[in-house]
Order: C-alpha cells, then sequence, then structure tokens
C-alpha cells in the first residue's frame, strides 16, 4: 500500500480481555517495528521484526505482550488480559532494510483498557 | 546500548524567533540519525536523517542539524519559527532498531 496501516485506529476493551492490533507494513520493507506511546510520553520500544524474525523484543513489558509476523508483511501485536496500564497509543513503522533507512510511521492504534 | 537524550522537555520561544533543540546519543559505531516530528493528532514525520558525509544536514520546513561526533550530539536547529512549527519533536538514533528520545515539546508564541 501507499503507507503503514494500522487497525483498528481506536480500540477500547474490558480489563482482562485480550485484544489484538495489526500492522500493514509499506510493500517490501523487511523491517517492522513497534512502539508504545502513552499520553503525553516518549515513544516506548517494543520489538522489532527483520523478515520474519524478531532479533529484539527486549521492549515488551511483560509476557502478556506477543508480536508476530507472516509473509514479510503482515504483523499482529497480541496484548493477553488487560490491564489499565496497557492504555496508550500502539504505533507501527516499517523500513526499507535493517540499516535503517527513513521509517514510516503508522496513524496509530489508540487504545483504552476500562 | 544505544540511546537518545533530549534535555529539555519543554521550549517556548517566539514566532520568528531561532531555535535549537538538543539531542544527545549513545552508540558505539557510526550512528544513524533522525529527526521526526508529531503534530497534535498526526503521524510521525520525518525532518531530516544523517548517515553520513557532510554534517550538517538540511531537511524539510526550513530546518537543519549538525552532527558533532566529538560531542555526540545531534542538535535541530532553525533560523525563524513559525507558529505552525508548535509540536513534539523526537531525535532517534538506529543500529538495528531506532531508538527514541522523550521528546521535545515546542509551544510557539504569537
Amino acid at each position: 500500500g501507499a503507507g503503514v496501516s494500522q487497525s483498528p485506529s481506536n480500540k477500547v476493551t474490558e480489563k482482562g480481555k485480550d485484544v489484538e492490533l495489526r500492522c500493514d507494513p509499506i510493500s517490501g520493507h523487511t523491517a517492522l517495528y513497534w512502539y508504545r506511546q502513552r499520553l503525553g510520553q516518549g515513544l516506548e520500544f517494543l520489538i522489532y521484526f527483520q523478515g520474519n524474525s524478531a532479533p529484539d523484543k527486549s521492549g515488551l513489558p511483560s509476557d502478556r505482550f506477543s508480536a508476530e509476523r507472516t509473509g514479510e508483511s503482515v504483523s499482529t501485536l497480541t496484548i493477553q488480559r488487560t490491564q489499565q496500564e496497557d492504555s496508550a497509543v500502539y504505533l507501527c513503522a516499517s523500513s526499507l532494510d535493517r540499516a535503517v533507512t527513513e521509517a514510516f510511521f503508522g496513524q496509530g492504534t489508540r487504545l483504552t483498557v476500562v | 546500548a544505544q540511546s537518545v537524550t533530549q534535555p529539555d522537555i519543554h521550549i517556548t520561544v517566539s514566532e520568528g524567533a531561532s531555535l535549537e533543540l538538543r539531542c544527545n546519543y549513545s552508540y558505539g559505531a557510526t550512528p544513524y540519525l533522525f529527526w521526526y516530528v508529531q503534530s497534535p493528532g498526526q503521524g510521525l514525520q520525518l525532518l531530516l536523517k544523517y548517515f553520513s558525509g557532510d554534517t550538517l544536514v538540511q531537511g524539510i520546513k526550513g530546518f537543519e542539524a549538525e552532527f558533532k561526533r566529538s560531542q555526540s550530539s545531534f542538535n535541530l536547529r532553525k533560523p525563524s519559527v513559525h507558529w505552525s512549527d508548535a509540536a513534539e519533536y523526537f531525535c532517534a538514533v538506529a543500529g538495528g532498531k531506532l531508538t527514541f528520545g522523550t521528546g521535545t515539546q515546542l509551544k510557539v508564541e504569537l
């Protein structure tokens, strides 16, 4: 596609439920990144993919968070048993290669846990 | 481990005044450095990037940044700020993953 697409754009969920956030990177981009941005805060690195593998998942906050990427394309970030502190905007970005040329960001998914 | 420090959380300047936003990085090799801007309700947009070569890089919207290896800095500058420049600015360093600073919120007084 023309840009990085994230869905849904907004998600309200009840505490304890599982959620899946989706990211469609720019076609041909091998590197994909997930970040979390809490209200008024900076970007917190979660995980990055090179192709379908995740060389660095050091930012995942707990074992409730997981991510996968299939076919060097779509990625899904899953949060199990959501907590109120998971409320944030989840941003996805992609870039052409591991050396990180320009990273293009999606508009994000705003997750609210009530 | 790579890291980025943006010492100024908030900066306020008058329209037409010059601007400098500070960024210091930590990275073991030659870094790839970026400045992004995030306007309210908008996604992140790349302002400029440094990979190698000329240490003064020009970006969009009249911004420039200078890479100083000796100071591990990559400060963002603009000679004359416009009201529309009010936004949050993020410095980032890349070495595999892309690591962001905590951002500087810029307010422009008319």
